[in-house]
């Protein structure tokens, strides 16, 4: 069965410093989905960030991006120049192949916190 | 409107009472999903549905149950409420295309 993990329970940053969220798994398979969920206070929860598992190059949006690192199972986030507004709780997910099933498996997430 | 609508957003209820959680959503999709979010624990998969006549229980599934009334609804029951599934609870829908899910606002039931 395949497994999400995240280290890291809390993490803080400086405002306009970057902060890095780890994120490994675990699967057989070699093709899949891996994502990055944002949940503020509002408990609404965002995409932020998404990678196809047969795509080489790391995946950006503005000023987040991530290292995807398929042999090493590993899929971390970075968020660059840290803004007030990125504290929230943040969640690495995984879902399978198509030919598998659609389940998307969810870390027990990381917390940021952004010191002004 | 949100695309995906959950009701009620906030509940408390007692013990052995039944529950009722609705989704309901507008983006057309045809796989709809209802998690559970603890402390610590991350989010957890209770049951999903690929269309109308096909609900598969995930890890979670002992005490609830569902029913997919239509392809833009699914909603989730607790037959008998116990306090250890006080939980923040969540329907989501699956954009085949992108992979993506998109969430609901969130249910919070507080089981006292």
């Amino acid at each position: 069965a395949q497994t999400v993990t995240q280290s890291q329970p809390e993490m803080s940053v400086q405002e306009a410093e970057t902060v890095t969220l780890s994120c490994t798994y675990d699967t057989s398979e070699s093709d899949y989905y891996l994502f990055w969920y944002k949940q503020p206070p509002s408990r609404q929860m965002i995409l932020v960030i998404r990678q196809e598992a047969y795509k080489q190059q790391n995946a950006t949006e503005n000023r987040f991006s991530v290292n995807f690192q398929k042999a090493a199972k590993s899929f971390s986030l970075k968020i660059s120049d840290s803004q007030l507004g990125d504290a929230a709780m943040y969640f690495c997910a995984y879902r399978g192949s198509p030919s598998g099933t659609y389940k998307y498996i969810f870390g027990t997430g990381t917390r940021l916190k952004v010191l002004a | 409107d949100a695309d995906v609508t959950q009701t009620p957003r906030n509940r408390i209820t007692k013990t052995g009472k039944r529950i009722m959680l609705e989704c309901s959503q507008t983006k057309g999709h045809d796989r709809m999903y209802w998690y559970r979010q603890d402390p610590g624990l991350g989010l957890r998969l209770i049951y999903y549905s690929f269309d109308v006549k096909d609900i598969n229980k995930g890890e979670i599934s002992d005490g609830y149950s569902v029913s997919r009334q239509a392809q833009a609804k699914f909603s989730l029951s607790l037959e008998s409420a116990i306090p250890n599934q006080t939980a923040l609870y969540f329907c989501a829908t699956n954009d085949r295309g992108t992979g993506e899910l998109f969430f609901g606002e969130g249910s919070r039931l507080t089981v006292l």
